[in-house]
């Protein structure tokens, strides 16, 4: 499967500002996906990353709070803006490999 | 929005015995099921994947699919301590696009 390189790990933000992810994928992927874990919830798909097109955003996710970065074909980011405590959650970034999702190793952001 | 449905549990089961977790999906095109592990404070782990009506062994999971009824089930066999967890199901459909549950908590007594 992927190996799939996730940062930073955790990160305590002051609200107003904006975090930055990266994702590093060992291989190349036409397609990553990005992920938020809100507290004892499941997944939520906030949007799909191609490289050399914009991104393809969920409802209820907008470039503006999520703008999403694809350079080539085994990097992405994903920048949280503007930040609330609501957006305390954690992040992953995805692949699909070998008929299922492998997963980076997430980020957990605290908004204070 | 499609719906996948499991039981939050928790579920808890002596060590040993046979735990069985649950999934009912609402899309009637999906064509790939996957069992996820999420161990606390770690991302999800893909741990069976099955993609025809009928039984998938592998070690101590069983992964069992009816898409009549759909509905998508795991057991787990030998139940140990290591397999507390918390354990997602995923369903897709065509375009890769995945749609996640909630998640069954899963605790092994031993």
């Amino acid at each position: 499967s992927a190996v799939i390189s996730q940062k930073p790990s955790r990160d305590i933000c002051q609200r107003g500002t904006s975090l930055t992810i990266q994702c590093q994928v060992d291989s190349q992927v036409t397609m990553m996906f990005w992920y938020r874990q809100q507290p004892g919830q499941s997944l939520t798909l906030i949007a799909t990353a191609n490289q050399g097109s914009e991104a393809t955003y969920e409802s209820g996710f907008v470039i503006d709070k999520f703008p999403i970065s694809r350079p080539n074909l085994t990097f992405s980011t994903l920048t949280v803006s503007n930040m609330s405590p609501e957006d305390s959650s954690i992040y992953l970034c995805s692949v699909n490999r070998a008929g299922g999702y492998t997963f980076g190793s997430g980020t957990r952001l605290t908004v204070v | 929005q499609k719906e996948v449905e499991q039981n939050s549990g928790p579920l808890s089961v002596p060590e040993g015995a046979i735990a069985s977790l649950n999934c009912t999906y609402s899309d009637r095109g999906s064509q790939s099921f996957f069992w996820y592990r999420q161990y606390s404070g770690k991302s999800p782990e893909l741990i069976m994947s099955i993609y025809s009506n009928g039984d998938k062994e592998d070690g101590r999971f069983t992964a069992q699919l009816n898409k009549a009824s759909q509905y998508v089930s795991l057991l787990i066999r030998d139940s140990q301590p290591s397999d507390s967890a918390t354990y997602l199901c995923a369903v897709s459909a065509a375009g890769n696009q995945f749609y996640f549950g909630t998640g069954t908590s899963l605790t092994v007594i031993p």
